[in-house]
């Protein structure tokens, strides 16, 4: 079984721009949650999405929005990027609530 | 606020040293608990996971954990660490509570072994 998928793997952005990553989950994984990951703040929860619904959400500013679409699929997309948002934005996957999380390789972030 | 805390930032030890990284929580009721590893330049991996049953869970590679309830604890071990362990890794809860449950991770520790 294919793993978590995120696309693309690298992106390299100006201040001011806005950006839309991809995630697809393991097939049957209809929980798809996001996470910024950096240097300085380790691993910050972002939101989760279960059967197109966001269900959990963490404390970034409304810039950062994500959707799921019907086939489990997300996406994630920040806008007016800052420099501060230059980060390894992970996906994970799970099939129910209290499940493990899969994740997937990241997409690097670079905002210039 | 419900929290994992990783006391060891980083460590160092050498090749065929005993491991031990700490992992504690602050919840009072049930938990379904995680280790994860992240290799230099590698995604995250799931190391082991606790959900119920024998509180000392083994999980890939040679590492295992202890669930201690009374001590909120999760505590991961190897008893004989390699070269090629060096890494990061995360404790991570998900909190057996009503509603869409997050999983909350510790903010991680880093292992670096010496050859």
């Amino acid at each position: 079984k294919a793993g978590v998928t995120q696309t693309p793997r690298y992106l390299i952005k100006t201040r001011g721009q806005q950006v839309t990553l991809s995630c697809s989950p393991i097939s049957g994984h209809r929980s798809v949650s996001w996470y910024q990951q950096t240097p300085g703040q380790g691993l910050q929860f972002l939101f989760e999405y279960f059967s197109e619904t966001q269900r959990n959400k963490g404390n970034f500013p409304g810039r950062f929005s994500g959707r799921q679409f019907s086939n489990s699929r997300s996406e994630m997309n920040v806008s007016t990027l800052e420099l501060g948002d230059s980060a390894l934005y992970l996906c994970a996957s799970r099939i129910s609530s209290t499940d493990t999380q899969y994740f997937g390789p990241g997409t690097r972030l670079t905002v210039l | 606020a419900q929290s994992v805390s990783q006391h060891n930032h980083h460590v160092i030890l050498s090749e065929a040293a005993s491991l031990e990284l700490g992992c504690n929580y602050s919840y009072g009721g049930t938990v379904n608990l995680f280790w994860y590893v992240q290799y230099p330049g590698q995604h995250l991996q799931l190391l082991l996971k606790y959900f119920s049953g024998d509180p000392l869970v083994k999980g890939i590679k040679g590492f295992e954990a202890e669930f201690i309830k009374s001590k909120f604890s999760f505590n991961l071990r190897k008893p004989s660490v390699q070269w090629s362990d060096t890494a990061e890794y995360f404790c991570a809860v998900i909190l057996m509570n009503t509603g869409f449950q997050k999983l909350v991770f510790g903010t991680g520790t880093r292992l670096l072994v010496s050859p």
